[in-house]
């Protein structure tokens, strides 16, 4: 049973717009959320967090923003690069409970930037 | 720091095979976790380790799927006998407790069984 969900495999937007790509979760006992960025033949790498006591979190063209009540967040990116395309893992964990230490991995959403 | 470094980074295989795949950690990490990537379904976490013990194998797959950490900075996935459907992208990642909850994962070993 997938507990995160990124429900769009794919996203296209063109260089310079905004790209949002969206994540919902099920598990009211996730407090922390992170995405991660995976590039062809590499592992994914830690893009940008939020803790469940925040509902913004902003680095550089990267922000991410969390709706509790809607177990929902997602990330923007502004202004979207080329080199941003690539896919994107929405992740989340509990600090309580028995899966302390794990996080649960959304599918994953293709962005594709384009000129 | 290296990273979380992986090999084979590509295995070609027959059915029937053992494949090995190994993982040293970020050293001082210790937390270790090995993931299956595929196109139906997505990261799924295999077995984690917290200081060389398993903690969840929940999710390997079945009985032909085994994992150690003998080690704090070495981890083995081991898959006896490989079978076609086995064919995918192998991660491991680490991770330092008592920080943030983010992982670090390796580059991957794709597993090809024919």
């Amino acid at each position: 049973d997938q507990q995160v969900k990124q429900n769009s495999p794919s996203l296209s937007v063109q260089e310079g717009r905004i790209s949002i790509l969206n994540c919902d979760y099920t598990n009211s006992m996730f407090d922390y959320f992170l995405w991660y960025k995976k590039y062809p033949a590499e592992g994914p790498t830690f893009l940008i967090s939020i803790s469940s006591i925040k509902d913004k979190n902003e680095d550089g063209r990267f922000t991410v923003f969390l709706n509790k009540s809607a177990k929902h967040l997602s990330l923007h990116i502004v202004p979207s690069q080329p080199g941003d395309s690539a896919v994107y893992f929405c992740a989340a964990s509990a600090h309580r409970g028995s899966t302390l230490g794990r996080l649960y991995f959304g599918r994953g959403t293709q962005l594709t930037v384009w000129p | 720091d290296a990273g979380v470094i992986q090999s084979p980074r590509h295995e070609v295989t027959e059915m029937g095979q053992e494949v090995t795949l190994r993982c040293k950690p970020i050293s001082g990490h210790d937390y270790l976790f090995w993931y299956r990537q595929t196109m139906m379904r997505g990261l799924e976490l295999l077995i984690y380790f917290n200081n060389n013990v398993p903690i969840d194998d929940s999710g390997m797959p079945e009985d032909r799927f085994s994992a150690k950490m003998p080690n704090a900075s070495f981890s083995t996935l081991k898959i006896q006998p490989s079978e076609p459907r086995d064919s995918a992208v192998y991660f491991c990642a680490s991770r330092l407790a008592g920080s943030t909850d983010t992982q670090y994962f390796g580059p991957g070993t794709r597993l090809t069984v024919l």
